[in-house]
């Protein structure tokens, strides 16, 4: 079952601007939420996590936001850059459990 | 320090036969999952090693199966491939168990014919 969706196959946005990618879970055990970027030819790297405690993370130009009662993660980038443009993976666990992954976002940043 | 090393990045194989994949996890870590990518699939748990015992599985046939040496190199191993068993499949380890933060390697991409 697909306790993690990412429902956004793509999104293109200009360089500059914001990017919002969007998740959705079903599990309201998980309480450990990450987001991973990756390239063709290369595996997942990380990227940003929020823990269930918080509802905001920030780490330079990529914010995540967690909503507890929609049960809804986003990732925010600003400003978008070109080298941005990979497909982002929103993951969320539960203690001792595995990570579930969503199907991933391909994030186009034009210049 | 050495990320996540998979080897061989790529393999071609036949219906009916059986492959194996290798994986060196980041010094110290002790945990080691695989992972499924099949495109709009996302990344699929396959299973989880820590301390050579496995400690969580996926929802995968039996024919998947893997193994932990004593120095926490994984090998993960598929029996009477399958056409539908075409994909990356990805080790990812970690310092203590597959509910925190992952590092991945590049992968091996996997074509049965």
């Amino acid at each position: 079952d697909q306790q993690v969706k990412q429902n956004s196959p793509s999104l293109s946005v200009q360089e500059g601007r914001i990017s919002i990618l969007n998740c959705d879970y079903t599990n309201s055990m998980f309480d450990y939420f990450l987001w991973y970027k990756k390239y063709p030819a290369e595996g997942p790297t990380f990227l940003i996590s929020i823990s269930s405690i918080k509802d905001k993370n920030e780490d330079g130009r990529f914010t995540v936001f967690l909503n507890k009662s929609a049960k809804h993660l986003s990732l925010h980038i600003v400003p978008s850059q070109p080298g941005d443009s990979a497909v982002y993976f929103c993951a969320a666990s539960a203690k001792n459990n595995d990570m579930r992954f969503g199907a991933g976002t391909r994030l186009t940043v034009k210049p | 320090k050495a990320g996540v090393t998979q080897t061989p990045r790529y393999l071609i194989k036949t219906r009916g036969q059986q492959v194996t994949l290798s994986c060196s996890p980041i010094s110290g870590h002790r945990s080691v999952s695989w992972y499924q990518q099949t495109p709009g699939q996302g990344l699929q748990f396959l299973f989880e090693y820590f301390s050579e015992t496995q400690r969580n599985k996926g929802n995968f046939p039996g024919r998947f199966s893997g193994r932990q040496f004593s120095n926490s190199r994984s090998e993960m191993n598929v029996s009477t491939l399958e056409l539908g068993d075409s994909a990356l499949y990805l080790c990812a380890s970690s310092l203590e168990g597959v509910d925190e933060k992952l590092f991945f390697g590049s992968g091996t991409q996997l074509s049965v014919l």
